[in-house]
């Protein structure tokens, strides 16, 4: 079992629909979850970060964490052909700060 | 300097050949990390330095593959005896800690 799973998409959404990506991780003592955005040939961009349970808001994303669940979640509101993009799932035992990425999923907005 | 610097941008060697991969991260941050990232992939953690030391490891493939930083700033990775598995974007982050990384542009290294 991988440590972070995601879906590889591509998930296609149209302009101003909500997109949700989702992550479950193996680790039952991670701490700290990350969302990452990479555009094509890019390097990772930090966007988001969520430290517990429930829902983190800042402008149009929102990171949900489920510690029972081991799932941790970003929605994107009113999506944009910019968002279209890579979204990387990162988990981080506190203890060891190793952050582990998932392999993304790929979100393409379409006009 | 204002971001994550890696040089080379690109690298193309041949199989067997040494490389070094360079990373000035951004000044005042603590914490380097070098991950791996092959394409379709996510990034494939290397090692984590904090300051001079290597904290963890544990993620360096083989023997083959060495990082320093020697003076808790820039750091370089080495691989030695490249085969044309090693082939990837070599990407390079720092940070006060791991809850903040900014990542540097990468090197993409081709092993023929």
């Amino acid at each position: 079992q991988k440590e972070v799973e995601q879906n590889s998409g591509p998930l296609s959404v149209p302009e101003g629909a909500i997109a949700s990506l989702n992550c479950t991780y193996s680790d039952r003592v991670s701490q700290s979850f990350f969302w990452y955005r990479q555009y094509s040939g890019k390097s990772p961009e930090l966007i988001m970060s969520i430290y517990s349970n429930g829902d983190k808001e800042d402008g149009r994303f929102t990171a949900q964490l489920n510690k029972a669940s081991q799932y941790v979640s970003l929605l994107i509101r009113d999506s944009q052909p910019s968002d279209s993009a890579t979204y990387l799932c990162a988990v981080m035992n506190t203890g060891f700060q190793k952050l582990v990425f998932g392999t993304g999923t790929r979100l393409l907005v379409s006009p | 300097g204002a971001g994550v610097s890696q040089t080379p941008s690109n690298k193309v060697t041949e199989k067997g050949k040494y490389v070094e991969l360079r990373c000035d991260p951004i000044s005042g941050h603590t914490a380097l990390y070098w991950y791996r990232q092959s394409l379709g992939q996510g990034p494939e953690f290397l090692i984590y330095f904090q300051g001079t030391g290597a904290a963890d490891d544990s993620g360096l493939p083989n023997d083959r593959f060495f990082a320093v930083r020697p003076e808790g700033s820039v750091s370089t990775l080495k691989i030695q005896r490249t085969e044309r598995g090693d082939s990837a974007v070599y990407l390079c982050a720092s940070g006060l800690g791991a809850n903040v990384l900014t990542f540097g542009a990468g090197s993409r290294l081709t092993v023929l």
